[in-house]
């Protein structure tokens, strides 16, 4: 069984650049899930996608999007950089099988460094 | 809106020593409770999970948590301390989402458990 992956590791980008992260979900999964974890902070839930649709979203902005490709992977996209988006971005993966809970399988994150 | 408040930001045990972390809950409905820990450079792992069915919950690696809806806490224990469990802990509360799929997590801040030897 394929664990949840995510590319690339780190990156560095200026203010005002855009940037496209990208998961892969667990094998089998059809959710997945993206979190803003800042430097000493509790992750924060950005949004989820589920069946290629957003299904849910946190407090954040319409400058952060997402898609999620017939394969469940899923790609986050953050335009108009700003210095406050430097944080660890995870992804989770979890499959909805209808019947109450299931649990949420993470990758190891990216490092976003916004200078 | 659901919300998790942990107490401590720091806990410091001595190996083989009993652990405490403490978190307590806000939440308009019957939640569903969890306990992730991430170890650095490593990504999250559920210990536990509580949703509705017995109050006290054991996990992975001797943890386990007792679930007291009139406290609104949910506070993670471990009788004897181990070296490795020195990581970063996280109480969180879902949110169940209105389009099916999973629940949006809400995290607390953490709290970081020193293990000393």
């Amino acid at each position: 069984e394929t664990g949840v992956t995510q590319s690339p590791t780190h990156l560095i980008k200026t203010r005002g650049q855009q940037v496209t992260l990208r998961c892969s979900s667990q094998s089998g999964h059809n959710t997945v899930s993206w979190y803003q974890q800042a430097l000493g902070q509790g992750p924060q839930f950005i949004f989820q996608y589920y069946r290629e649709e957003e299904n849910g979203r946190g407090n954040f902005p319409p400058r952060f999007s997402g898609l999620q490709f017939p394969n469940y992977s899923s790609e986050l996209n953050v335009n108009a950089l700003e210095l406050d988006d430097s944080a660890l971005y995870l992804c989770a993966s979890s499959q909805d099988l209808g019947t109450g809970w299931y649990e949420q399988y993470f990758g190891p994150g990216t490092r976003l460094t916004v200078t | 809106a659901q919300s998790v408040t942990q107490l401590d930001s720091h806990v410091s045990v001595s190996e083989g020593t009993p652990v405490l972390l403490r978190c307590n809950y806000s939440s308009s409905y019957s939640p569903s409770l969890f306990w992730y820990v991430q170890h650095p450079n490593k990504g999250l792992q559920l210990l536990l999970k509580y949703t509705s069915a017995a109050t006290l919950v054991k996990g992975i690696n001797g943890f386990e948590a007792e679930f007291k809806k009139s406290e609104t806490s949910f506070h993670l224990t471990k009788p004897s301390a181990h070296m490795s469990d020195a990581a970063e802990y996280f109480c969180v509360v879902s949110d169940r989402l209105s389009g099916g799929g999973a629940d949006g997590l809400t995290f607390g801040k953490g709290t970081h458990l020193i293990i000393q030897p």
